[in-house]
């Protein structure tokens, strides 16, 4: 069984600063899932990603396969930006493990 | 594209009653997945599917949590009696299958509280 750990659980930022949230996880993955849940509930995929960095607007993930480690990155953070962020990672036959989140609240 | 549809969004029962929950997934999308997720904590898999078969219920409490896949489409999540642990949101996905890894579509969810 996998083990994934998020750090830190809890983030409290001034809009505008630089945010990154950490990912670890125990045993080799065929790919990472990086998640966003509103207060609502609501959970809205961000990046999927296997190796190297991805980038959207103002969010960035990187993965480190051999340190079995990765990085959400979020610049110029606002309060819209304050929601709870889940990593999961994958496995053949789209099997997913969570992380227990990072609840990041970003004050105007 | 539509999303994953769920009903109900809420349900409120006392312990020792019955449950269900009802999912659709995207069209198209071969595997599905039951979660719950208690709150603070991340989504917990209970039952996954491929088509209409079940991959992965390793962590369903088959004592009182049920699933089936009729067709290989909609799902229902029935929960036979309910205890006050069971009190969570339970969150259906899908996703595209293939030979390599495609992401998760989520629903809105359903949250239970058990009295």
């Amino acid at each position: 069984k996998n083990e994934v750990e998020q750090s830190p659980q809890n983030l409290t930022a001034q809009e505008g600063e630089f945010i990154t949230i950490n990912c670890s996880y125990s045993v080799g993955i065929s790919a990472l899932h990086w998640l966003q849940q509103h207060p609502g509930g609501g959970i809205v995929s961000l990046f999927m990603l296997s190796s190297g960095k991805k980038k959207h607007g103002r969010l960035i993930a990187t993965i480190n396969i051999q340190e079995k480690h990765s990085s959400l990155h979020i610049t110029a953070s606002h309060p819209r930006d304050s929601a709870v962020y889940l990593c999961a990672v994958g496995y053949n036959f789209n099997k997913f493990y969570f992380g227990s989140g990072t609840k990041l609240n970003v004050k105007p | 594209e539509a999303g994953v549809a769920q009903s109900p969004r809420y349900k409120i029962i006392e312990k020792r009653q019955s449950v269900a929950f009802w999912c659709n997934p995207i069209s198209g999308h071969a595997t599905l997945y039951w979660y719950q997720q208690i709150l603070g904590q991340g989504p917990k898999l209970l039952i996954q599917f491929q088509n209409n078969g079940v991959v992965d219920d390793s962590q369903l409490p088959k004592d009182r949590f049920s699933a089936e896949r009729l067709k290989g489409v909609d799902s229902t999540l029935k929960i036979q009696p309910a205890k006050l642990e069971d009190s969570a949101v339970y969150l259906c996905a899908s996703s595209f299958s293939g030979r390599i890894l495609h992401e998760q579509f989520f629903g809105p969810g359903t949250r239970l509280t058990v009295l």
